[in-house]
């Protein structure tokens, strides 16, 4: 099989706090991982490329002090929402590479974060 | 520059009628090309993927799509559609890049189905 997992499902926090979100690959190793944010009603918009033993890739625009990724190991990789807003508030997807399953991803089933 | 379009950003259709969603892409080499689709608050689910060789992919939940190389579209259909299908789907374009694969995505289209 190929399943990602996510935790939380679901987070909701405080203004100015920190929020962990973890990805995980349940079967297989995944050497790169992927952090998407979907805003309601629209696509996902790729936010960074999480390289297991390197620092992550992050796409033009997304703030990289805001949003870090740590890939510590072949099986997790963590987005951290530091001093979030409310303007962070979206579903955070993951997705995971999983050798010989070129071209394809694996996605996660999300995580909720609202910042009130 | 490669994007993917879906034009259609809501469609209604009946039970039981057929369903084609629309989805062109533009991209210079040869494409891998996804349909996902996505229930409110949930995440990704893949229906089918091409890659090479015959060009009508078959799918899970009886979806179906075809690779069109001189109309750069990758139709997904279904013949009967049930009221379970209702969803958001994706259409998505993958290549390798030097960090691995990347995905674009379609802006997705909104599928109702009334009974």
């Amino acid at each position: 099989g190929a399943v990602v997992s996510q935790h939380p499902s679901r987070v909701i926090c405080k203004s100015g706090t920190s929020v962990k979100i973890e990805c995980r690959s349940l079967d297989f190793q995944a050497t790169t991982m992927f952090w998407y944010r979907q805003f309601p009603k629209q696509s996902l918009m790729l936010m960074a490329t999480s390289n297991e033993g390197s620092k992550a890739t992050y796409e033009q625009g997304v703030e990289k002090d805001k949003f870090l990724i740590n890939h510590a190991s072949l099986t997790l990789s963590t987005l951290t929402v530091t001093s979030a807003h409310p303007e962070d508030s979206s579903f955070y997807i993951c997705s995971a590479k999983k050798p010989g399953f070129y071209n394809e991803q694996f996605f996660g089933p999300g995580t909720r974060l609202t910042v009130l | 520059a490669q994007s993917v379009t879906q034009p259609d950003i809501h469609i209604t259709v009946s039970e039981g009628a057929s369903l084609e969603l629309r989805c062109n892409y533009s991209y210079g080499a040869t494409p891998y090309l996804f349909w996902y689709v996505q229930s409110p608050g949930q995440g990704l689910q893949l229906l089918l993927k091409y890659f090479s060789g015959d060009t009508l992919v078959q799918g899970i939940k009886g979806f179906e799509a075809e690779f069109k190389r001189s109309q750069s579209s990758f139709n997904l259909r279904k013949p009967s559609v049930h009221w379970s299908d209702a969803a958001e789907y994706f259409c998505a374009v993958g290549r390798v890049e030097s960090t691995g694969n990347q995905f674009y995505f379609g802006t997705g289209t909104s599928l109702t189905v009334i009974p």
